[in-house]
C-alpha cells in the first residue's frame, strides 16, 4: 500500500496562511489523496480530496505536485479552530471496501498561535 | 436530526463482559465503517460493511463481531471484553467508494475495559 509521510506538528498564527506538506512518494496512477482533519475529543472530518489537478473548497486548498509525489493542504486564513491533528491518506480509485483498511497514521498536529 | 450517530458515548465495563456500541446514520450510505483509536496507532479499521448483510474484517477484527441487518445500523460488539480494548471507537459512513468519496465521522465512542 502506498504511505505517506507528514511531519508530526507545526505551529501557526492566527490569520496566517498554513501549508501542511505530505510526500506519498510511490502513489499509484489510479490513487487519490485525501485530506482529514481531527479536531480534539470529536471524530476526523473530511477536508478536501484530489487526483491531480489542484482543488479548491470553502474549507482549505489542495496544491498536488506535477509528478503527485507530495501535496499541500493549504489553510488561507488560519483560525483558532483550526488547531487540529491533519491527516493525509491515499485512496485507490477502485478497490472496494478495502480502501479503507489504510490506518491513518499519526498524522500533523497543527498548533495555531493567537 | 440528520447525521451519524453513537451510543453510548461513554462506556466502563469489566473484562469479559459483552458490549454493545451502536452507530447509526440517516443518509441511507451503503457504507459503513468502525474504527478504533489508541495513542500511537492512529486509526485503524475493525469492520466495513458493504451493504445490508455484507460485512467483512479490516486490520484488527480479532474479539468483535459485527452485524448489519438494517443499512441505518451498524453495531460493533465486544463479545468478552478484554483490557487490551480500551480505546476510542469511532463509525463512518460513505456514499461512495470507488471513487473514494467522503467518509462521515460519529462523535466517537470512548470504552474503558477495567
Amino acid at each position: 500500500d502506498a504511505k505517506t509521510t507528514q511531519p508530526n506538528s507545526m505551529e501557526s498564527n492566527e490569520e496566517e496562511p498554513v501549508h501542511l506538506p505530505c510526500n506519498h512518494s510511490t502513489i499509484s496512477g489510479t490513487d487519490y489523496i485525501h485530506w482529514y482533519r481531527q479536531l480534539p475529543s470529536q471524530g476526523p472530518e473530511y477536508v478536501i480530496h484530489g487526483l491531480t489537478s489542484n482543488v479548491n473548497n470553502r474549507m482549505a486548498s489542495l496544491a498536488i505536485a506535477e509528478d503527485r509525489k507530495s501535496s499541500t493542504l493549504i489553510l488561507h486564513r488560519a483560525t483558532l479552530r483550526d488547531a487540529a491533528v491533519y491527516y493525509c491518506i491515499l485512496l485507490l480509485g477502485s478497490s472496494g471496501g478495502s480502501n479503507y483498511k489504510l490506518t491513518f497514521g499519526k498524522g500533523t498536529l497543527l498548533t495555531v498561535n493567537p | 436530526d440528520a447525521g451519524i450517530t453513537q451510543s453510548p458515548r461513554y462506556k466502563i465495563t469489566e473484562t469479559g463482559r459483552q458490549v454493545t456500541l451502536m452507530c447509526h446514520q440517516t443518509w441511507s450510505h451503503s457504507y459503513m465503517f468502525w474504527y478504533r483509536q489508541d495513542l500511537g496507532h492512529g486509526l485503524r479499521l475493525i469492520y466495513y460493511s458493504a451493504a445490508a448483510d455484507i460485512t467483512d474484517k479490516g486490520e484488527v477484527p480479532d474479539g468483535y463481531v459485527v452485524s448489519r441487518s438494517k443499512t441505518e445500523n451498524f453495531p460493533l460488539t465486544l463479545e468478552s471484553a478484554t483490557r487490551s480494548q480500551t480505546s476510542v471507537y469511532f463509525c463512518a459512513s460513505s456514499g461512495r467508494i470507488s471513487p473514494p468519496g467522503e467518509l462521515f465521522f460519529g462523535e466517537g465512542s470512548r470504552l474503558t475495559v477495567l
